[in-house]
């Protein structure tokens, strides 16, 4: 998983809690992405990340927000879970060098 | 594991006999493309990449070709083996999407035995 690491895997949670999702990178890669992944319709992108402090909304980005305070962290806040938040959340990593995108291993939320 | 294959179409193979996944890409413009692998309960898995000035690209049992005509993608696969059952995605990059990844809904692959 090119050094990726996603916590928690899996979560439980109740409608309007906050939840936090962490993705921890081990090789100081710039750019940071967050997907999500449902039934119908593939890997979309959430926010990304080209650096520290420095972020940008993707085209699924109603209802989450993203932190990148330090390079080997990037965490995915939503604010008050909703069911239509329940999928399968992936972290990835880009080189400054090449567009190819290498993905961690995901966390599963479901939203009660 | 997870459902990310519901209504996705579905190739099915004999071991040993060689895959062909296809993947009509969007935007004609877009000059960068990616297959990916996805194991159930897994994140997906780079294969292989080739770039718009290239028709074909080949790796360790995998080629990519390239159409840009009809722009179309496809992933051929050689003696294909139980290990290949994933879904596959393509992917394509182009700077009228700020150069971000914009991918297929997926195909699955069935190895049979």
């Amino acid at each position: 998983d090119a050094g990726i690491t996603q916590s928690p895997r899996h979560k439980v949670t109740e409608t309007g809690t906050p939840v936090t999702l962490r993705c921890h990178q081990t090789e100081n890669h710039r750019y940071m992405y967050w997907y999500r992944q449902d039934p119908g319709h593939g890997l979309r992108l959430i926010h990304y990340s080209y650096g520290v402090k420095d972020t940008d909304k993707g085209e699924v980005s109603d209802g989450y927000s993203v932190s990148r305070s330090k390079t080997e962290d990037f965490l995915l806040t939503l604010e008050s879970a909703t069911s239509s938040q329940t999928s399968v959340y992936f972290c990835a990593i880009r080189t400054e060098l090449v567009e190819t995108q290498y993905f961690g291993p995901g966390t599963r939320l479901l939203v009660l | 594991g997870e459902s990310v294959g519901l209504h996705l179409p579905t190739l099915s193979v004999q071991e040993g006999d060689n895959s062909i996944i296809n993947c009509a890409y969007s935007n004609s413009a877009s000059d960068y493309f990616i297959w990916y692998k996805q194991e159930s309960g897994k994140g997906p898995q780079f294969i292989i990449d080739i770039r718009s000035n290239m028709d074909k690209r080949q790796g360790q049992r995998v080629t990519v070709l390239l159409n840009k005509t009809v722009k179309h993608l496809s992933l051929q696969i050689a003696a294909t083996q139980p290990g290949d059952s994933a879904v596959y995605f393509c992917a394509e990059i182009s700077a009228e999407y700020g150069n971000k990844l914009v991918f297929g809904a997926g195909t699955i692959l069935r190895v049979k035995s």
